[in-house]
Order: structure tokens, then sequence, then C-alpha cells
């Protein structure tokens, strides 16, 4: 079982529209957990970290849901920007490794 | 502030030729250094950790290697490249003794024909 798994989509939605998607893992001892974004052909850039009992940011909003070991993530208001690959990270064994989903691509579409 | 520098952005190599990539961060001290591969529409792949000088740990076996000569900086060598070593070659470091945020290089984008 991979460490991290994502919906690979992609999710195609209007401007305006909302979108959400889940990652789980499969390390029931993860501390940390991460939303990156990485467009194409560039480096991932953070998103936001995802606490314990949910948080938001702007138009996005994130949750943990330790029971069933998934976390999500919710863009609200789509804009024309927000299209990219959104992967999901995740600490491993080990303290020093985070774990990468592959990442679930979004396109919003004017 | 910090920085992290990653080079070449592009090479393309023939089949068994050696290979450096070559990562520095500016501005911290005792980083933890990664390097991460991302094949063609797939997840990235953690290759090599690293929490201090000349320590090197390895994820996943194959002719890469990976070291560390300084405190900032980080190098992925191959002495014999190979078809399936071609991707996206992404150096990141974290602050030492934290799975805080990661920051990225710019990244290699290496092509092996």
């Amino acid at each position: 079982r991979k460490e991290v798994e994502q919906d690979p989509g992609p999710f195609n939605v209007p401007e305006g529209a909302t979108v959400a998607f889940n990652c789980t893992y499969s390390n029931s001892a993860s501390q940390s957990f991460f939303w990156y974004r990485q467009d194409c052909r560039k480096e991932p850039k953070l998103l936001m970290s995802v606490y314990s009992s949910g948080n938001e940011d702007g138009r996005f909003t994130a949750q943990l849901n330790r029971a069933s070991q998934y976390i999500s993530l919710l863009i609200r208001d789509s804009k024309l920007s927000d299209s990219a690959t959104y992967l999901c990270v995740v600490n491993g064994p080990n303290d020093y490794k985070l774990s990468f989903g592959a990442g679930t691509t979004v396109t919003v579409r004017a | 502030s910090q920085t992290i520098h990653q080079w070449p952005a592009t090479l393309v190599q023939p089949v068994g030729s050696p290979l450096s990539l070559e990562c520095t961060v500016e501005g911290t001290s005792n980083p933890n250094l990664y390097w991460y591969r991302q094949a063609a529409g797939r997840g990235l792949q953690l290759l090599f950790y690293s929490v201090g000088i000349g320590q090197i740990s390895s994820e996943v076996p194959q002719n890469l290697s990976a070291s560390r000569p300084q405190d900032r900086q980080f190098i992925l060598s191959s002495k014999k490249l190979l078809l399936s070593d071609s991707g996206f070659y992404l150096c990141a470091w974290t602050r030492g003794g934290s799975t805080g945020e990661l920051f990225f290089g710019e990244g290699s984008r290496l092509t092996v024909l």
C-alpha cells in the first residue's frame, strides 16, 4: 500500500465553483500534514499546513480526519489561477521523511 | 533570507554517461537536505536525505548516489546513467530537526537518450 494516495483527477470545474478532494495516508503515527501546489514543470510550493482542528486560508480549507486517516482540501470560488496539481504531503515513518502523493490535477475553465 | 540554488536546470545526457547535479542552500545552517525525483506524470519519489555533513540516507536502491561535502551543499551523482533515470530532480531543504515546510529548488530536468 502506498504511504500517501490521491485521486489523480483531473477535476475540471468552471470559475466560481467549489472543488474538493481527499488524500489518504497509511501511517497512523503521522503528525505533520501539508498541501503543496505544483504548477506545470515547476517546483512544488507550500499551499498550507493542515492542523488537527482544520484550518482555512482565504478560499482554501483543509481538514484532517485521523480516525479515517485522510486529509482534504476544498477550494471555494475557483479562479483560473487555481489550475495546478495539488500534492498531499505527510511525514513518514521517521521524522525526517516527508512522503508525497502523486497529486490531484485541478483545471478551472472560464 | 534563505535561498536554495540548484543546477543545471536542464540537461540531455546519453545512456552510460556520468551525472552530477548540485544544490546549495544559503541563509541557514545545519539544514536537512533532500533529493527527490519526479517522473513524467508521477509523484515525487524521495531518493536521498541528509541530516548533516557526510550523513546520507538512501531510500531506494539505484545507480545514483549522493554526497554532502559541506553543511549547505548536496550533490547527486551517477557513474552511468540509464534511460530510466530521466525525470525532474528536485533538491529541497527543511530546518534541522523538524519536518516543517520543505523549500524546493527550481529543479533539474534530465533527459537520458
